[in-house]
């Protein structure tokens, strides 16, 4: 148990649904990250949370948004999703200011399956 | 585009013996390198961080750091069973944000065989 929850751990959802995927971590940590892993490529950084502001933003499409209204937790709001989104969801949270030092400690994930 | 690259495997190990696993990366300017491990259907959890050139011991575990080779590795000694698993190379690059981010590798898929 690394401190880092996530729920729900499994969501079959159609291309026309809203879901969101939530993430708290209880470490006291001041950044939290959503990451994307599908099969037999690298993780992918979706979105960096510093201090609650939004600091990193890969290229993420927009049916995907974040949201994350306190240092503790972060949310993922999918809506109108397509089944290439279909992967693994892993939150990660870190506690900044050590010059890239720091450690990212991983949630459990969301496995996410797009109909 | 600044990339870290692993041997994707997999990588098959007799019980007892010791696992070398290699990562190389993109960007002469990374000071921060980590190896996770991950379990199949599972998260990564860290295993070992290093800064510095050299080596780096911790249990059956050594981290290797080349700056001046750009290549990191990761050396498990008597292979366990119980060390079959992905294991990801990640390294702190500048993002396009002036950021420092992680970039991990594909992983490398271990199996020691008993």
């Amino acid at each position: 148990e690394t401190g880092v929850t996530q729920t729900p751990r499994h969501l079959v959802m159609g291309m026309t649904n809203k879901k969101s995927l939530k993430c708290e971590q209880h470490l006291g940590h001041n950044a939290m990250y959503w990451y994307k892993q599908s099969a037999k490529k690298p993780l992918e950084l979706m979105f960096v949370y510093n201090f609650k502001e939004q600091t990193e933003n890969n290229s993420v499409p927009s049916r995907f948004s974040p949201e994350c209204p306190n240092s503790s937790h972060l949310f993922l709001h999918l809506h109108t999703l397509q089944p290439e989104d279909s992967a693994l969801y892993l939150c990660a949270s870190s506690q900044e200011g050590n010059r890239g030092r720091e450690t990212q400690y991983f949630g459990p994930g969301t496995r996410l399956l797009v109909l | 585009q600044k990339e870290v690259e692993q041997n994707s495997g997999p990588l098959s190990v007799p019980e007892g013996a010791i696992a070398s696993l290699n990562c190389t990366y993109s960007d002469r300017g990374s000071q921060s390198f980590f190896w996770y491990r991950q379990y199949s259907g599972k998260s990564p959890e860290l295993i070992m961080s290093i800064y510095s050139n050299g080596d780096k011991e911790d249990g059956r575990f050594t981290a290797q750091l080349n700056k001046a080779s750009q290549y990191v590795s990761l050396l498990i000694r008597d292979s366990q069973p119980s060390d079959s698993a992905t294991y990801l190379c990640a390294v702190n690059m500048e993002s396009n944000f002036g950021n420092e981010k992680l970039t991990f590798g594909t992983g490398t898929r271990l199996t020691i065989i008993p």
